[in-house]
């Protein structure tokens, strides 16, 4: 079983703060690092796929880096607003396994006003 | 419109049944993936498949079974053999190209009593 790590497993943020977290994942036969928002009631939804060390991707107030060589990626959120709020989910696929999708835990965010 | 189908959102039944979950997707996509989630946990993969008549076992295939027969069509049988069958089951597709994101239903949960 591949382990995906994600951290921290929740946290609170002010509304207008930034914040940010991480998923770690083994760093041999990498082949892409996917994160997804999930909010409450609704199905995950994509924010990015990234398939090469360094990368970096923004959508809005959502941006990720990757690090293949080390094993991990950051999420942040500029300024988090009330409906940032929800569980980010990564997830791992290696060259070995095909088209293997493994998540990690997630991160539950809650911004307060 | 393309999108993820699952049914039923709700579903009961009495321990010791089998029990189908149905997905099926339009958007032509080769992959196709089980989850499970339990309160408090992220996505567990239960099986995927990269193709018609293909598919793998994830990491807790126990007391599940599929098949793939039609590349729409991807069911889910939990059957009597699974010791925790309660949980949210959540199917997902994904094209075949690196940098594809997942695709998912809106779930179905399964109460087992």
């Amino acid at each position: 079983i591949l382990n995906v790590e994600q951290s921290p497993q929740s946290l609170h943020v002010q509304e207008g703060d930034s914040t940010n977290f991480t998923c770690s994942f083994p760093s041999s036969n990498f082949y892409a690092l996917h994160w997804y928002r999930w909010e409450t009631a609704k199905s995950p939804e994509a924010l990015f796929v990234m398939t090469l060390n360094g990368d970096e991707k923004k959508k809005g107030r959502i941006s990720a880096t990757l690090n293949t060589k080390e094993g991990y990626s950051y999420l942040y959120i500029k300024g988090s607003q009330p409906e940032d709020s929800a569980t980010y989910l990564c997830a791992f696929m290696i060259k070995a396994a095909g088209n293997k999708l493994t998540f990690g835990g997630g991160t539950r965010v809650l911004v307060k006003p | 419109d393309g999108g993820i189908t699952q049914s039923p959102k709700y579903l009961f039944r009495k321990e010791g049944q089998n029990v189908t979950l149905s997905c099926e997707q339009n958007l032509n996509h080769d992959a196709m993936y089980w989850y499970r989630q339990d309160p408090g946990q992220g996505l567990r993969l239960i099986y995927y498949s990269q193709i018609v008549n293909d598919f793998q076992k994830g990491d807790i295939a126990e007391g599940y079974s599929v098949s793939r027969e039609k590349k729409e069509s991807f069911p889910l049988t939990v059957t009597s053999a699974q010791k925790n069958p309660t949980a949210f089951y959540l199917c997902a597709s994904r094209g075949q190209r690196d940098n594809t994101e997942a695709f998912f239903g809106q779930g179905t949960r399964l109460t087992v009593v």
